[in-house]
């Protein structure tokens, strides 16, 4: 089955810097991959996320790039702000066709702290 | 919409004891997966349905079963708790794979515990 490695396990970047989480993931058929962020004791929200079609996406201060050939994905958080204080968690998952789930398989997340 | 609601928010169960986690969604979601969450670890995935009376194991699918008779609800059984069972349990649903959104929506979780 698929496995998914997620790096750091834990990032401490100062107010205003630059955050990147990194993920690989071992199944080549792999094909959509997002990105959630879960805040203490709360459910996980999705906050971006890439099918392999797309080498890069954005969405305001968060951006997501993809490596098929390195099976790789990362995302990158510009200009942290406080709020973006949080675990991350990368998935990945073989959305295939109509009747098929889109079981996702989850990294073991990152613990982003954002210091003034 | 309420979105995807679980209940009960807490439960303690003694070690052979039987419960049923409770999850609804009013998204009119064909697909509903049933993850749990271990303190420190990402989500693992229990069972999921990707319909009325269709369900499938997931990664760790031992000491668990499902049903779904509905569209809307989708139940998780725990028959004989043990302590490995312990964890955060979260219930999420997602369009049909054909749609443009594969996203998954979770519910706000149960917190578990049995000694």
């Amino acid at each position: 089955g698929e496995n998914v490695e997620q790096h750091p396990s834990t990032l401490s970047v100062q107010e205003g810097d630059s955050a990147v989480i990194k993920c690989t993931y071992s199944d080549s058929a792999s094909n959509y991959f997002p990105w959630y962020k879960q805040e203490l004791g709360k459910r996980p929200q999705l906050i971006i996320d890439i099918r392999s079609n797309v080498g890069e996406k954005k969405d305001q201060r968060i951006a997501v790039t993809l490596n098929k050939t390195a099976k790789h994905f990362s995302l990158h958080i510009t200009e942290t702000q406080p709020e973006d204080s949080a675990v991350y968690f990368c998935a990945a998952s073989k959305a295939a066709g109509a009747g098929t789930a889109s079981k996702l398989t989850f990294g073991t997340g990152t613990r982003l702290q954002v210091t003034l | 919409n309420a979105g995807v609601t679980q209940t009960p928010k807490f439960r303690i169960l003694k070690i052979g004891q039987s419960m049923t986690l409770q999850c609804t969604q009013d998204m009119n979601h064909n697909y509903m997966y049933w993850y749990r969450q271990d303190p420190g670890m990402g989500l693992k995935l229990i069972y999921y349905s990707v319909g009325a009376g269709i369900t499938d194991k997931g990664e760790v699918p031992n000491g668990y079963n499902v049903s779904r008779s509905t569209t809307e609800d989708f139940p998780l059984r725990l028959e004989l708790a043990a302590p490995s069972q312990t964890s955060v349990y979260f219930c999420a649903s997602s369009f049909p794979s054909g749609r443009s959104s594969y996203e998954q929506y979770f519910g706000p979780g149960t917190r578990l515990t049995v000694t």
